[in-house]
């Protein structure tokens, strides 16, 4: 079965530096999103993107954070000057189409900041 | 008006008991509710979803009710089994856009 992928699985990084989280989505799928979990919390969405262009972002998804789809297949979520407060699980999910469509997720990334 | 509150935060069942999850929103624009299975260590996968124009929808032993006037709905697993143990998380979006509000999450165990 086709599976959302993620890299890496988990990162460690000091605080202030930028980091890229990367995700291979479902190949048929157009549309993409990033959400966050921290630790003992509920899933929070962070952004969807859709023909290259963010289609939808949440309160947390400040100019912190940008998204991009380099090629036909990654996309991915840099993080600039990171803040002990971003350490989370990121998950990457794909959907076939848009609004009140399945979403499939990724087995995320650990992002640790130290 | 966002929220999607879901009860209770954990829950312990025997075999064979059939576990109940609930959950209430208030936006009446939510209009696809999906419910997420995650095991430690995973991503949430998608275990079955719901629309408000049915009151029932069952997939195999997951069985969500949806009670649109009350605006809840609900997750019941039937002859649960040890491996069902995982959180679930339920959760609402609606037809203008695609950003998924979850609930708070419940650990079910279900021991043997």
């Amino acid at each position: 079965e086709p599976e959302v992928t993620q890299t890496p699985s988990h990162q460690v990084t000091q605080m202030g530096q930028e980091v890229i989280l990367r995700c291979v989505p479902i190949s048929n799928h157009l549309y993409f999103y990033w959400y966050r979990q921290i630790l003992g919390q509920k899933v929070e969405f962070l952004v969807s993107f859709y023909n290259n262009e963010i289609s939808e972002k949440s309160e947390i998804f400040d100019d912190q954070f940008s998204v991009e789809r380099p090629d036909g297949s990654n996309f991915t979520l840099k993080i600039r000057s990171t803040k002990l407060e971003d350490s989370a699980m990121y998950f990457c999910a794909s959907s076939e189409q848009g609004p009140g469509q399945p979403q499939h997720f990724g087995d995320g990334t650990r992002l640790s900041i130290l | 008006q966002q929220q999607v509150k879901q009860s209770p935060q954990s829950l312990i069942v025997q075999k064979g008991g059939i576990p109940i999850i609930n959950c209430a929103y208030e936006n009446t624009a939510f209009d696809y509710f999906p419910w997420y299975q995650q095991f430690p260590g995973k991503g949430p996968a998608l275990l079955i979803a719901i629309r408000p124009d049915v009151s029932e929808k069952k997939e195999g032993r997951f069985t969500i009710s949806f009670n649109k006037s009350a605006k809840q709905f609900s997750l019941h697993i039937m002859d649960s089994q040890p491996g069902d143990s995982a959180t679930y998380f339920c959760a609402a979006s609606n037809n203008a856009g695609n950003m998924l509000t979850f609930g708070g999450g419940t650990r079910l165990m279900v021991k043997p």
